[in-house]
């Protein structure tokens, strides 16, 4: 079956500095990887997403790369501020044709000032 | 919009009592899931509807739990009986593939308590 693994321990750094969080899947090729993020008592929120054919995407402070060859996501979070404190989740559409996605556990990140 | 719109935001009641979460996905969508999220599991898929037909229900954990979609713009989650170990938060998201791919608009969120 499909799984998803993303680092459990939570990503401590220093405000300014780059945060790189890591998406690994096995057993499956998604046509697309998505990133969320989740504040504690609040549901995820869409942040980006890669299509398999591109090898990376931008938006304003975050970049996602999508390495299918590795089965790998990196989603990385420039000149990081405090703001940017919470869990970030990934998510990969399960087969082709559903609209269902799978997700990983997060990793919590914590921006400190 | 408004968003997707979930009731009640926290319920507590107690084992072997009915519990009835209530679900409105965003105007236009025609895609909706009801997931559940503890710390042990993570976010897990419970069910998911399009055009208010119940596409895949596979991650329903037993029959104490039901799901249905009289209409586009509702969408209740049914637990009956309750049991402690269904407490956790669920959540409803609603999609529309036209408009955004497989994108997904989640609600707020329901903490379930069982005592």
């Amino acid at each position: 079956s499909q799984k998803i693994e993303q680092n459990s321990e939570a990503l401590n750094i220093q405000e300014g500095k780059t945060a790189t969080l890591t998406c690994n899947y096995t057993n499956y090729s998604p046509a697309y990887l998505q990133w969320y993020r989740q504040d504690p008592g609040r549901g995820p929120v869409f942040l980006l997403l890669i299509r398999e054919n591109e090898k990376e995407k931008r938006k304003e402070r975050l970049k996602v790369t999508f390495d299918t060859t590795l089965k790998q996501s990196l989603f990385h979070i420039t000149a990081s501020q405090p703001a940017d404190s919470a869990t970030y989740l990934c998510a990969l559409d399960m087969d082709t044709g559903r609209r269902a996605l799978t997700f990983g556990s997060g990793t919590r990140l914590q921006v400190q000032p | 919009d408004a968003g997707v719109i979930q009731s009640p935001r926290h319920e507590v009641t107690e084992m072997g009592q009915e519990v009835t979460l209530r679900c409105k996905p965003i105007s236009g969508h025609d895609y909706l899931f009801w997931y559940r999220q503890t710390m042990m599991r993570g976010l897990e898929l419970l069910i998911y509807f399009n055009n208010n037909v119940p596409i895949d229900d596979s991650g329903m954990p037993e029959d104490r739990f039901s799901a249905k979609m009289p209409n586009a713009s509702f969408s209740t989650l049914k637990i009956q009986p309750s049991e402690p170990r269904d407490s956790a938060v669920y959540f409803c998201a609603s999609s529309s593939f036209l408009i955004s791919t497989d994108t997904q608009y989640f609600g707020p969120g329901t903490r379930l308590t069982v005592l």
